[in-house]
Formats: C-alpha cells, sequence, structure tokens
C-alpha cells in the first residue's frame, strides 16, 4: 500500500541535542512538508519541498533543518536551536497543481524533551 | 489573504443522528478544498477532496459539497456512530503547495 511512514512514533531529547526525524513516501509525491502541532492547536508549517534538492521556510523554520536529496526522503532535524521541541511533528506529500494537490499525512511522532 | 473558519468548534451528538460540519473561506479562487479527520495523538486522514470544478463528492456515509461562490463547504455525516468522534479539519491550497487550515470541528458522538 502507498503512503507515509514517520519513525519513530516517539523520540526524547535531552537539551542541547539534535535529534532527526525520518519521512519516507511510496506514493511518488513530488511535494513534501513538515507540520509542528501543539496541544489543542491548530497546525503550523515548518518546511516544505516541492522538488527534489529544493526546500523552503514555512511559517516557524527557526531551530529546524531540512534536507531533501531523494523524492522519498525529507527528513527534519529539530536542533539545540529550537528552544521549545516539545510537539507533534506531522510529515505530508502532495499530488501537484495538475493532480489537485491531494494531501497524504503519516502518522506522526512525538517529541519530547527531558 | 485567504482564510478558513469552521463553526462549530465542537459539537456532540448521540449516536445515529444525522450531522452538518461547516467549512468557510473568504477567496473563492481556490483549487480544491480537502476534509481530514484527526483522532487523538494521532495523524491527519484524508476523507474527501473537492476540485474547484466539482460540487460534491461522497465516500461511504460522508459527503462533502462545494459552492465556491459562496465561500462554503459542508460535510454530511450520515447516522453517525461513536467511532466518527474526532477532529475534523478542512483546508484549501495556496497556489505555492501550502495548505491554510481551519482550526477544525471537534465532534463527539455520544452512545
Amino acid at each position: 500500500d502507498g503512503g507515509i511512514t514517520q519513525s519513530p512514533k516517539y523520540l526524547f531529547r535531552k537539551e542541547g541535542q539534535n535529534v532527526t526525524l525520518s519521512c519516507e513516501q511510496n506514493l511518488n509525491h513530488d511535494a513534501m512538508y513538515w507540520y509542528r502541532q501543539d496541544p489543542g492547536q491548530g497546525l503550523r508549517l515548518i518546511y516544505y519541498s516541492q522538488i527534489v534538492n529544493d526546500f523552503q521556510k514555512g511559517d516557524i523554520a527557526e531551530g529546524y533543518s531540512v534536507s531533501r536529496e531523494k523524492k522519498e526522503s525529507f527528513p527534519l532535524t529539530v536542533t539545540s536551536a529550537q528552544k521549545n521541541p516539545t510537539a507533534f511533528y506531522l510529515c505530508a506529500s502532495s499530488t501537484g497543481q495538475e493532480e489537485g494537490y491531494g494531501y497524504t499525512f503519516g502518522s506522526g511522532t512525538r517529541l519530547t524533551v527531558v | 489573504k485567504q482564510e478558513v473558519t469552521q463553526i462549530p468548534a465542537a459539537l456532540s451528538v448521540p449516536e445515529g443522528e444525522n450531522l452538518v460540519l461547516n467549512c468557510s473561506f473568504t477567496d473563492s479562487a481556490i483549487y480544491n478544498l480537502q476534509w481530514f479527520r484527526q483522532d487523538p495523538g494521532k495523524g491527519l486522514t484524508s476523507l474527501l477532496l473537492i476540485q474547484s470544478s466539482q460540487r460534491e463528492q461522497t465516500s461511504g456515509r460522508l459527503n462533502a459539497s462545494l459552492d465556491k461562490s459562496s465561500g462554503r463547504s459542508t460535510l454530511y455525516i450520515a447516522a453517525s456512530q461513536p467511532g466518527d468522534s474526532a477532529t475534523y479539519l478542512c483546508a484549501v491550497p495556496r497556489s505555492n503547495y501550502q495548505l491554510i487550515w481551519g482550526a477544525g470541528t471537534k465532534l463527539i458522538i455520544k452512545p
């Protein structure tokens, strides 16, 4: 079945550490996204990538970094510069304009700072 | 600037009732409108995607309509079940692939 796989499901980070969240898709979508969700809050866009080797900052990119070396993969690194990283992180991919921007989401990674 | 609003913010109904969730948007020039469901602590599940040229889409007990001229979409859930309890989100894309989200409607179906 086609879909998006996020790992790990739960992640614990010590103060000052960088951690990387994995996102893999087998939908052959060009565009991929990272969102952050805080309790009781809506989704906020961190980074997005429309094509391999290219990505753009979203609304809350500070303290995060991404890479897009392969079409299937869009890992997110939460750096020590992110002062409040505890949140639920969602990865998504979408079809393009011609196909109507249909989005598919992964099951999320819950990051906790300890 | 496109804004998406969902009313009501929360809804609690007895099992078996038919119900309607509302989504409104300020700019009618949209590519599509998508409805999602999110269970507590889980990712989002795509329910229905209505292209700008369509008036409605159906999947099982769900029916979503789109009226671009009035800037409205409705999600109709027939014969509601406790398993339908979740937060329902609608979203429309900007031209550069990003989604603009409504705040969601938290639905509780009481057995």
